[in-house]
């Protein structure tokens, strides 16, 4: 399979427990971002990573919320204590280096009870 | 700070006719424009893409229209088929010394194509 793949693509949780979604960009692709879609609009940009390095990450990144990509490959998004407003769906997205294109996941759909 | 706004937020449109969608940017950094389309459930999957430095590209059935100058952009769906049905994103980025860099999202419009 050469798309982005993300595990898992539903998760329900209860209010204040931690949940971890994990991201397989396609091969070779050394950026990876992570996105945040609710429901009727459009992504939001949460972080990227370009190899191991975390570049960038946006206000809307609480403490709550951390992302690793240990070895450059897969990557993954931690929400500690989450709470209701947390629920969404989170996009993984991967591109090579350069002015190429971003190629999304299916997404892990996070809803919190 | 909305800085995609797009439009419109709906659109019904008969099989054959040519939805446009439009969308307006307000920092003049941007120089990358995508169109994502999305179906429920499925993440969003790259149409086409557009720098600055043309001001229309076509793919297939898939036309976008670019101002400068207005800092608008569009897109036209030649021939809207039913399977068209699906909502659509506009984006904008900002090319830096490493490449595209994050995109930011218009608000989406949700396209409907009646038999």
């Amino acid at each position: 399979d050469t798309g982005v793949s993300q595990d898992p693509r539903h998760k329900i949780t209860k209010r204040g427990q931690n949940v971890t979604f994990r991201c397989d960009p396609i091969s070779e692709h050394n950026r990876l971002y992570w996105y945040r879609q609710t429901l009727g609009q459009g992504p939001e940009f949460l972080t990227y990573f370009q190899n191991e390095a975390q570049l960038e990450k946006s206000r809307l990144l609480s403490d709550r919320f951390s992302a690793e990509r240990p070895k450059g490959s897969f990557s993954t998004l931690e929400i500690q204590r989450t709470e209701q407003g947390d629920s969404a769906m989170y996009l993984c997205a991967s591109s090579l280096e350069g002015p190429y294109e971003q190629y999304f996941g299916p997404g892990t759909r996070l809803t919190v009870t | 700070q909305q800085q995609v706004k797009q439009s419109p937020q709906s659109l019904i449109v008969q099989k054959g006719g040519i939805p446009i969608i439009n969308c307006a940017y307000e920092n003049t950094a941007f120089d990358y424009f995508p169109w994502y389309q999305q179906f429920p459930g499925k993440g969003p999957a790259l149409l086409i893409a557009i720098r600055p430095d043309v001001s229309e590209k076509k793919e297939g059935r898939f036309t976008i229209s670019f101002n400068k100058s207005a800092k608008q952009f569009s897109l036209h769906i030649m021939d809207s088929q039913p399977g068209d049905s699906a909502t659509y994103f506009c984006a904008a980025s900002k090319t830096s010394n490493f490449g595209n860099e994050k995109l930011t999202f218009g608000t989406g419009t949700r396209l409907t194509i009646i038999p």
